[in-house]
């Protein structure tokens, strides 16, 4: 069975300091890798995606993400918080079904 | 502009009575899916449909029908709804061709029964 554990709940950060969100799946085979942001009130906007290839993904908003098959983990990563960034981050793995973590909330400080 | 419209965005009803959540899209994706999201748990999916005339269970389908007509539109029924599906529902589509494809999500429908 797929899954992903989001171990970090809550992050607060403060602004221009750098985000790691952790990202740990499960998955029978070769894996598609997704993180999504909701900000509040708004939908899913996807921020990158891994499917094969290189293993350090570039993003949107300036994310990007490292799949480690061996860690079993694709952990979400950016140098430099705004304060735009603050809203809850879903990691999702999985094809025609998508199995997403109970998602991460980023607190941005001034 | 590519997107998956829900209708309706918010909705209140009460216990018992019938409701339809719609799901639009405009890109002539094959695979459609619904998912629910609550507190703590994430996104859940309900329901899916590969293709017209084609659907089948996601992890969390009771209380919840669907159909699938027309490849663009795939309709969420809650036939008898209860207070525990009080949530916030998300439709996706996606091409069946995977490779570098993503799931497109519609804006969101919360819906609460009382």
């Amino acid at each position: 069975a797929q899954s992903v554990t989001q171990p970090d709940i809550h992050i607060t950060v403060s602004e221009g300091a750098s985000l790691e969100l952790r990202c740990n799946y499960s998955y029978g085979a070769t894996p598609y890798l997704f993180w999504y942001v909701q900000s509040p009130g708004q939908g899913l906007q996807l921020l990158l995606k891994y499917f094969s290839g290189d293993t350090l993904v570039q993003g949107i908003k300036g994310f990007e993400a490292e799949f480690k098959r061996s860690q079993s983990s694709f952990n979400l990563r950016k140098p430099s918080v705004h304060w735009s960034d603050a809203a809850e981050y879903f990691c999702a793995v999985g094809d025609y079904k998508l199995s997403f973590g109970a998602g991460t909330t980023v607190t941005v400080r001034a | 502009e590519a997107q998956v419209t829900q209708n309706p965005r918010y909705l209140i009803t009460v216990t018992g009575k019938k409701l339809t959540v719609t799901c639009s899209q405009n890109m002539n994706h094959e695979y459609m899916s619904w998912y629910r999201q609550d507190p703590g748990l994430g996104l859940r999916q309900i329901y899916y449909s590969m293709n017209v005339e084609v659907t089948d269970k996601g992890d969390v389908p009771e209380g919840y029908k669907v159909s699938r007509k027309e490849k663009r539109n795939f309709p969420l029924i809650l036939e008898s709804p209860s207070p525990n599906q009080t949530s916030l529902y998300f439709c996706a589509s996606r091409s069946s061709g995977l490779m570098n494809t993503e799931a497109f999500f519609g804006q969101g429908t919360r819906l609460t029964v009382v």
